[in-house]
C-alpha cells in the first residue's frame, strides 16, 4: 500500500499571501490529521478530519482552515500568511474513527513552508 | 490538560552503547503511549506503541514500558548503532482530554550515535 502523501513537498510564499496543502490518506484510511512543526513550538495538532466532518480542533487561529473530500483527501489553508507560519506541516492518516484512542497515525513527509 | 515531558537533548552515544529516553505524562482518561522517530528530511514513523498499562511495546531492538504508577513511558535499547541517530518524540493520544485522532507531542530527543 502507499503511505501518506503530500504535495507540495515545499513551498515559499510571502506575506499576507494564501497557501493551500493537500494530503492523500493511506487508501481505506478515512480520518486525517495535520500537525505543524516548528523549532519553538514543536509538533502541535491543528484539526482532525473523518468523514468529510471536522471533528477536533486545535488552539490555532481562524486563518487555518481545512477540508476533507469523499474520497478522504485532504487539503489545509493558511490565509493571509504571517512569517510566524513558517513551519514543517504534516498530514497523518489513521483507519478508524479513533474513539479508542489506541489506533496508529501514519504520517506523510510533509509540506515546508517558508513564508518571507 | 494533557501534555507529555521527555528529557532534552541532545543525547550523544557511542555504537554498541545502552540508550534511554525518558518520557513522562499527565493526562485526563486512560491514553495510549507511542514513541515516534524522525530522520532528517522525512515525516515521522511510528516506533512502537503501548494501549495499556504495563503493555510492552518494541521494535527493531527498541523497547518501551508503559507504566500507570509513574505515568512514564521510557525508550530503551540495549545496542544502538549510527544509523540510530535521529529524534525521538514521545506522544499520547488521550481520547477523554483532547478528542478524536489527537496526538500530543513531547519537545523531542536528538540522538547523534558515533562509530
Amino acid at each position: 500500500k502507499a503511505g501518506v502523501t503530500q504535495t507540495p513537498r515545499y513551498l515559499i510564499k510571502t506575506r499576507g499571501q494564501q497557501v493551500t496543502l493537500s494530503c492523500s490518506p493511506i487508501s481505506g484510511h478515512r480520518s486525517v490529521s495535520w500537525y505543524q512543526q516548528t523549532p519553538g513550538q514543536g509538533l502541535q495538532f491543528l484539526f482532525e478530519y473523518f468523514s468529510e466532518t471536522q471533528r477536533n480542533k486545535g488552539n490555532f487561529p481562524g486563518r487555518f482552515s481545512g477540508r476533507q473530500f469523499s474520497n478522504s483527501r485532504s487539503e489545509m489553508n493558511v490565509s493571509t500568511l504571517e512569517l510566524g507560519d513558517s513551519a514543517l506541516y504534516l498530514c497523518a492518516s489513521s483507519s478508524t474513527s479513533g474513539g479508542a484512542g489506541t489506533d496508529t497515525q501514519y504520517f506523510g513527509p510533509g509540506t515546508r513552508l517558508t513564508v518571507l | 490538560g494533557d501534555s507529555v515531558t521527555q528529557m532534552e537533548g541532545p543525547v550523544t552515544l557511542s555504537e554498541e552503547a545502552f540508550l534511554t529516553i525518558n518520557c513522562t505524562y499527565t493526562a485526563t482518561g486512560y491514553p495510549s503511549l507511542f514513541w515516534y522517530v524522525q530522520y532528517p528530511g522525512e515525516g515521522l514513523q511510528l516506533l512502537l506503541k503501548a494501549t495499556k498499562a504495563d503493555d510492552k511495546g518494541s521494535n527493531k531492538g527498541f523497547e518501551a514500558t508503559y507504566r500507570k504508577e509513574t505515568t512514564s513511558f521510557h525508550l530503551e535499547k540495549g545496542s544502538v548503532q549510527v544509523s540510530d541517530s535521529a529524534v525521538y518524540f514521545c506522544a499520547l493520544s488521550d481520547p477523554l482530554g483532547g478528542g478524536y485522532n489527537k496526538l500530543i507531542f513531547g519537545a523531542g530527543t536528538r540522538l547523534a550515535v558515533h562509530p
